[in-house]
Formats: C-alpha cells, structure tokens, sequence
C-alpha cells in the first residue's frame, strides 16, 4: 500500500464549476499537509499547507484534513481554465515531502 | 518570494554520457537542497538530500555513482547522471528550503529538467 494514494485523473469540469480534489494516506504520524499546483513542465508551486486536522480557506482554495479518517481534500470554487494544472497533496512530520501521484486538471472555458 | 534557478530545462544527450544539472538558490542560501525524479502521471520521489559542505544523503534504491551530487556552495547543487541509459529519462526537479523557513512546507522548487537519453 502506498503512503499516500491520489486519483490522477484526468479531471475535466466546466468553468465557473466547483472542483474536490482528494488524497488519502496510511501513516497517522503526518502532520502537515500540503498541497501543490504544478503546470506543465514546470517545478511544484506550494498552494496552501494545513496543520494537523482542520480546514484552512484563501481565496478560492480551501483545505480540508480529516486525520481520524486520514483524508484531505482541496476544494476550489468557480474554477477558472487558469486552475487548469496537475495538482499534488504532500504530507510530512519529519521534513521528508511525501507525494501523492497529482490529480490532472482541466477547466473548460 | 524565495526562487530557485534550475537549469537546463531540457536536455537530450547519447546513451553512455553523462549529464549535469545545476539548482540554484537565487536570492537565499540553502544549506539543504533535495533532488526528485518525476515519471509521468506519478508522483515526485525523493532521490538524494543534498547538504552544503557533505556528502549527499541518497534514499534506498538510488545509485550513488549513478547520481553524484556535489552541494559546493550555499547556493548551487548539481545533480550528474553518469553514463546515461534511455531508462534514465525522466523529468528532474529540485527544491531548497530557506533557512529559517519550515522543514515541512518551507521548500521551493526550481522548473525541473526533461532529461532524454538516446
């Protein structure tokens, strides 16, 4: 079993759609949670992080962490052709980014 | 906001040569600095922690003399595929973390490297 298991897609919405991206994990020692946008051909840009179980909203990017479950989730709303991207959830407790496998995202204008 | 240089961003070398990829942290110093290997469709897997001033750290299955990796400087780390095989293509990233910033969010990644070996 994988440390970290993601759906990679891909996955194709309209714009102005609200998106849920999901990761689940298996070590209940992860304490932060992250999330990454990646384009095409490019390095990981870290969106947003959560600490421990909780939600965290910016902007239109909320994260979610449900540690009893070992689930999280990164929702977007009204996704723009712009959010178009491969997004990955990461998780850490001791420095050492574990990667999910990026879920492929494609807004349609 | 903290940039990391990577560079080539695409290479394409012979079977039997060998190949070296400079990350640069450009407006920090990074004492640590961490080398991935990305598949398509997969996810980024750590290869080696490079630390300035020492021997690099690699993660189980990783040659060693396969992948050298020199940390010179508080700034640069190159990453050198020696003697290059087609099964060595793939897309090559690295990350650096400021100092002071967090171990587990605090890191930046450079564009990354499409290395394709024919």
């Amino acid at each position: 079993q994988k440390e970290v298991e993601q759906d990679p897609g891909p996955l194709s919405v309209p714009e102005g759609a609200i998106v849920s991206l999901n990761c689940t994990y298996s070590n209940s020692a992860f304490q932060y949670f992250m999330w990454y946008r990646q384009y095409s051909r490019k390095g990981p840009e870290l969106l947003m992080y959560t600490y421990s179980s909780g939600n965290k909203e910016d902007g239109r990017f909320t994260a979610q962490v449900d540690k009893s479950s070992k689930y999280i989730s990164l929702f977007i709303r009204d996704s723009q052709p712009s959010d178009s991207a491969t997004y990955l959830c990461a998780m850490s407790n001791t420095g050492k980014l574990i990667f999910g496998q990026g879920t492929t995202l494609q807004v349609k204008p | 906001g903290a940039v990391v240089s990577q560079h080539p961003s695409r290479v394409i070398c012979k079977s039997g040569t060998s190949v070296k990829i400079e990350c640069r942290s450009l407006d920090f110093q990074a004492t640590t600095m961490f080398w991935y290997r990305q598949f398509p469709k997969k996810s980024l897997m750590l290869m080696a922690t490079s630390n300035e001033g020492s021997k690099a750290t690699y993660e189980q299955g990783v040659e060693k003399d396969k992948f050298l990796i020199n940390h010179a400087s508080l700034t640069l780390s190159t990453l050198t595929v020696t003697s290059a095989h087609p099964e060595d293509s793939s897309f090559y990233i690295c990350s650096a973390r400021e100092q002071g910033s967090s171990w587990n969010y605090g890191y930046t990644f450079g564009s990354g490297t499409r290395l394709t070996v024919v």
